[in-house]
């Protein structure tokens, strides 16, 4: 049963260019939540996507848009982007009926912006 | 969402028992607390979660006192590879799985 999995492990883009990441959740997991952790802090939350729909919203600006596909699959875009989106961008799923704070999370993509 | 408050860094020796201390004073009667541990370049892994007393599992122990202000996550005789980033996290279970994360611990094991 694989885990989370997450593509690309590295990237490395330049400013004001826009950039496409991916996940695939746990099997049997049909939420996907997207948060982005910068060098030497915890993790913060984007926003959470569950039936192909954005569920809930951190506090990011609209540069940052997502997709859930049918599998629950999801991917994650960043527009225009800025040195300060340099971070490791975590994907977590988990059963939406499930206990809320058992969340499951992939290795993350590592996205240096130069 | 209920501010949590934890050591920045703890050291210790291997074999040792670790205990991290987390306060939240402001935990709301629905809250639960729980634990994440996350090793470098990885994602947070799930330890334990309770909502009072104490609770065991195979990796860990959750003490919480009957004000539910603080809590104390306990590892049993810690190894390197214990080495890791410790996050409390509280929080209403219907709150729509988005998790607040702090700055978290840095537990360093020594051998």
């Amino acid at each position: 049963d694989a885990g989370v999995t997450q593509s690309p492990t590295h990237l490395i883009k330049t400013r004001g260019q826009q950039v496409t990441l991916r996940c695939s959740p746990k099997s049997g997991h049909d939420t996907v939540s997207w948060y982005q952790q910068a060098l030497g802090q915890g993790p913060q939350f984007i926003f959470q996507y569950y039936e192909e729909e954005e569920r809930q919203r951190g506090n990011f600006p609209d540069r940052f848009s997502g997709h859930q596909f049918p599998n629950y699959s999801s991917e994650l875009n960043v527009n225009a982007l800025l040195l300060g989106d340099s971070a490791l961008y975590l994907c977590a799923s988990s059963p939406l009926a499930g206990r809320t704070y058992e969340q499951y999370f992939g290795p993350g993509t590592r996205l240096t912006v130069t | 969402l209920a501010k949590t408050t934890q050591p920045i860094s703890m050291d210790s020796y291997e074999g040792q028992e670790v205990n991290i201390t987390c306060s939240h004073n402001n935990i709301a009667t629905n809250d639960y607390i729980t634990w994440y541990q996350q090793f470098p370049s990885q994602g947070p892994r799930f330890i334990i979660q309770g909502y009072k007393t104490k609770v065991t599992n195979e990796v860990a122990s959750l003490f919480i006192p009957a004000d539910r202000k603080s809590s104390t996550l306990s590892l049993p005789r810690v190894s390197l590879s214990d080495t890791a980033v410790y996050y409390c996290l509280v929080g209403d279970n219907n709150a729509g799985n988005m998790l607040t994360f702090g700055g978290g611990t840095r537990l360093m094991v020594k051998p």
